[in-house]
């Protein structure tokens, strides 16, 4: 079985451009949440879905957002990247809200 | 609001015993998971505890105390590969699906 799977691998963009980072989640997991970690932190919670809903927020600005779609992939938009963007941004799916979550190999995005 | 405190290094030998302790706050908690994170890839998840006791896979086992907003995780027989990051992370029950994770531990595992 694949496991999760996340693209691209890295991001370069210029600052004020906007980026979409796509999910696909393990076959079967329906919930599928997003992180953000800065080299030398552990990953900071940005969004989480479940059946297609925003089921929890963490403290990101209004220039990040998120969706998924009916095959349980989703996608994590940020607009207006600013320099503090670069990060590498994780997806983790689980089978349903409350159960472990795998990780994918994650988007190392760099703004310049 | 969770907040979530282990060490930020610790060193061991091969073939030994180490423990990583990790100490929580939390508004609401819903089970406490460690994850193994090697520089430049992603978490992989080792172990997940609800209940108050101690949970063991192969060389890896964790303990959680609810009342003492404590956990540990212990690694058995050592090896150079185990040499990673380890993250202590909470699931919050009142923003369900929302895991806090602690800065992480950097184990060094040394010959």
């Amino acid at each position: 079985d694949a496991g999760v799977t996340q693209s691209p691998t890295h991001l370069i963009k210029t600052r004020g451009q906007q980026v979409t980072l796509r999910c696909s989640p393990i076959s079967g997991h329906k919930s599928v949440s997003w992180y953000q970690q800065v080299l030398g932190q552990g990953p900071q919670f940005i969004f989480q879905y479940y059946e297609k809903e925003e089921r929890g927020r963490g403290n990101f600005p209004d220039r990040f957002s998120a969706r998924q779609f009916p095959n349980y992939s989703s996608e994590l938009n940020v607009n207006a990247l600013l320099l503090g963007d670069s990060a590498l941004y994780l997806c983790a799916s689980s089978f349903v809200r409350d159960t472990e979550a795998f990780f994918g190999q994650g988007t190392r995005l760099t703004v310049v | 609001g969770q907040n979530i405190d282990q060490p930020t290094e610790m060193t061991a030998t091969e073939g030994a015993i180490v423990q990583i302790n990790c100490t929580y706050q939390t508004s609401g908690f819903n089970g406490l998971f460690w994850y193994q994170q090697h520089a430049g890839e992603a978490p992989t998840f080792l172990s997940y505890n609800v209940l108050d006791g101690l949970e063991e896979k192969g060389r890896f086992s964790s303990f959680l105390s609810r009342s003492k907003g404590y956990s540990y995780l212990l690694l058995k027989e050592l090896q150079m590969k185990d040499s990673a990051s380890y993250l202590c992370a909470v699931r919050d029950r009142t923003n369900a699906g929302k895991s806090t994770f602690g800065d992480g531990t950097t184990l060094t595992v040394k010959p």
